[in-house]
């Protein structure tokens, strides 16, 4: 079984700024991936970011890059030049296998002011 | 549009009744997921069906059951409905293994029991 925690129930950031989003997960595997899913106020579930565990490199999407930690199974996600469309719900997430269920953490409110 | 189509969008209906839930996966992809998020709470993994086969069965209730046909689209049957069904249910679809873009979710149904 897996966990994934989000400690910040809610983070806000001035427009422009920067801000990094927590999540530490807990698994068994030795072999896994970890995601960050965004959920704008329409509800939709779209994906930010994804990291395969073997890989060191931490990935990089635009605006949006990831701190995978791990030995310290932290996956944090840092929001550059945040911009008023980042505002949503971020979830954090991990699946054990290619072919295994998503878990996920109980998300993080990202306010962004303008 | 995601590729995966939810059906439908919204339902409202009574206590006691039984409602299907319809789901087409993205064009190609063999898994589909059923996903249950209740307000204020994280997305609780249902269950997963894998090219007709049952994969994976999370918290998913006794009168909640679930079937993906041979082409390959999946019906979440809800029956004996209470107010605490309430909820956004998203389907989700992924390929044979995990791709670069990760799972694809649909915009998902919003059920409301009165």
């Amino acid at each position: 079984a897996q966990t994934v925690t989000q400690s910040q129930p809610e983070m806000s950031v001035q427009e422009a700024e920067t801000v990094t989003l927590s999540c530490t997960y807990d698994t068994s595997e030795s072999d896994y991936y970890l995601f960050w899913y965004k959920q704008p106020p329409s509800r939709q579930m779209i994906l930010v970011i994804r990291q395969e565990a073997y890989k060191q490199q931490n990935a990089t999407e635009n605006r949006f890059s990831v701190n995978f930690q791990k030995a310290a199974k932290s996956f944090s996600l840092k929001i550059s030049d945040s911009q008023l469309g980042d505002a949503a719900m971020y979830f954090c997430a991990c699946s054990p296998t290619s072919y295994g269920k998503l878990t996920f953490g109980q998300g993080t409110i990202l306010t962004v002011h303008p | 549009d995601s590729g995966v189509t939810q059906t439908p969008k919204h339902l409202i209906t009574a206590t006691g009744q039984r409602v299907t839930l319809r789901c087409s996966p993205r064009s190609g992809d063999l898994s589909v997921y059923w996903y249950q998020q209740s307000l204020d709470q994280g997305l609780q993994f249902l269950i997963q069906y894998y090219n007709g086969e049952e994969r994976a069965k999370g918290n998913i209730l006794e009168r909640f059951s679930a079937q993906q046909f041979p082409d390959l689209h999946s019906e979440l049957n809800l029956s004996s409905l209470e107010l605490g069904d309430s909820a956004l249910y998203f389907c989700a679809s992924s390929p044979r293994g995990i791709s670069n873009y990760g799972y694809t979710f649909g915009s998902g149904t919003r059920l409301t029991v009165v």
